[in-house]
């Protein structure tokens, strides 16, 4: 199975910080990932797709990119509401995986 | 406006079967396929399977010998069946729509949370 490794595994920024999440790949799975944001009690709300592609409705500060078999998720300015926990998924190949998240939070 | 609806039964017993369903609307699942995301307690998100538009089915090894999804297009509803419960199957059970070969899961349900305790 395709292994994807988030870093960090938790992180905290203040408000206006510009944020980086990294999701690498343990093999070549082109641009087929995609960025989920979790937050308690709410289903995941997709954040981008093939890699850099921005979902429906998520705001201009959000940004996805890809170096290789690494993939990252970049916030401009972190807003309060942008603490959630983020997941990487890869759909190149079955079964699909999940990283195990990042939990970014306000310090 | 595409919705999806998960309802199952709360509690089970190990080594029952659990039967989820997920009611959808505002798209045909003969155009998109749907697939079941679980989270169990206290962990990530795993992908279980998804049941394609043409009806063709993809599951994860992990749970494949004990994992079943169906669909009933007339009634706009897919399947989930998992025998063999144990405990760590606890968790949160999603269902979620394919919106695309490059835009998997871009509408989700709320979730239903199953317990499987004796």
């Amino acid at each position: 199975d395709i292994q994807l490794t988030q870093s960090p595994s938790s992180m905290s920024a203040s408000l206006g910080d510009r944020v980086s999440l990294t999701c690498q790949s343990s093999q070549g799975i082109g641009n087929y990932l995609s960025w989920y944001q979790h937050k308690p009690g709410k289903p995941p709300k997709p954040m981008i797709y093939y890699a850099t592609n921005l979902a429906d409705g998520v705001p201009s500060r959000f940004s996805g990119s890809r170096s290789g078999s690494d993939y990252s998720l970049t916030i401009s300015s972190l807003e309060s509401e942008d603490t959630a926990i983020y997941y990487c998924l890869q759909y190149d190949e079955y079964p699909w995986t999940f990283g195990g998240g990042t939990k970014l939070e306000l310090k | 406006q595409v919705q999806l609806e998960e309802s199952g039964p709360g509690l089970m017993q190990p080594s029952e079967t659990l039967s989820l369903t997920c009611t959808v609307s505002g798209f045909s699942l003969t155009s998109n396929g749907v697939g079941w995301v679980r989270q169990p307690l206290g962990k990530g998100l795993v992908w279980m399977g998804t049941i394609w538009a043409g009806g063709s089915t993809n599951y994860n090894s992990a749970v494949q010998s004990r994992l079943s999804i169906s669909r009933d297009t007339s009634k706009s509803q897919v399947f989930l069946k998992m025998n063999s419960l144990q405990p760590e199957d606890t968790g949160t059970y999603y269902c979620a729509r394919q919106g695309g070969l490059r835009r998997p899961f871009d509408y989700w349900g709320q979730g239903v949370m199953v317990t499987v305790s004796s």
